[in-house]
């Protein structure tokens, strides 16, 4: 099973700075990350695909970036309703599919 | 537009069963692969199950192996979970997830969410 370690675990950042999410995989998953954003009382909420590929309807201030191990979601200037948990989640090799402890991104 | 509505969520005693339903539409459901995936109250995302489009193919988390069985029925738009052999720790908010094609195992299309909990 591939094991998916997000970091920081909450992140306190103010709106309109640079918020960075690190996802590390336990062995290659080549591109094959999804990046989702959930809120609370929310399903989750695709993001990103293919490590980089924003989904429909997603703004520009979100984006993904890396391969192998190493995955980051970066937003840029965060906004108000960008306050949430972020999950990363490999689709390389499965089952099962797994999914990164999340990183809450709160107000600081 | 898509719309995935979970149903069959309740209070079950350890040991008992239930059968969660997905009501999909917005798409022609029988290309796309479902999935269950499920979150502990203040936990994380942890994939459950998944079922082909033609229902031929199933996957299970070990966790659930041998006592979730995941079902569907194109005719009906819907896909099931049927939960045996519940324990306390199956307790969680079950989502149905769309794939976004075949079986590739990323979700574009969440449901609401429906809540099991396993107590006595």
């Amino acid at each position: 099973e591939i094991v998916m370690t997000q970091s920081p675990a909450t992140l306190s950042v103010s709106p309109g700075e640079r918020a960075t999410l690190s996802c590390r995989a336990s062995q290659s998953v080549s591109s094959n990350l999804a990046w989702y954003q959930q809120k609370p009382g929310q399903a989750p909420r695709l993001l990103i695909y293919g490590a980089s590929t924003r989904a429909t309807g997603v703004p520009a201030r979100f984006s993904g970036s890396g391969s192998g191990t190493e995955f980051t979601l970066t937003i840029s200037s965060l906004q108000s309703e960008d306050f949430a948990v972020y999950y990363c989640q490999q689709y390389n090799t499965w089952p099962p599919l797994t999914f990164g402890g999340g990183t809450k991104v709160e107000i600081k | 537009e898509v719309q995935l509505v979970e149903s069959g969520g309740g209070l079950v005693q350890p040991g008992g069963s239930l059968r969660l339903s997905c009501a999909a539409s917005g798409f022609i459901f029988s290309t796309y692969a479902m999935n269950w995936v499920r979150q502990a109250p203040g936990k994380g995302l942890q994939w459950v199950s998944g079922i082909s489009g033609s229902g031929y193919s199933t996957y299970y988390a070990d966790s659930v192996k041998g006592r979730f069985t995941i079902s569907r029925d194109n005719s009906k738009n819907t896909v099931y979970l049927q939960m045996n052999s519940l324990r306390a720790e199956d307790t969680a908010v079950y989502y149905c997830a769309k794939d976004r094609l075949g079986a590739t195992g990323w979700f574009d299309s969440w449901g609401q969410g429906t809540l099991v909990t396993v107590s006595s």
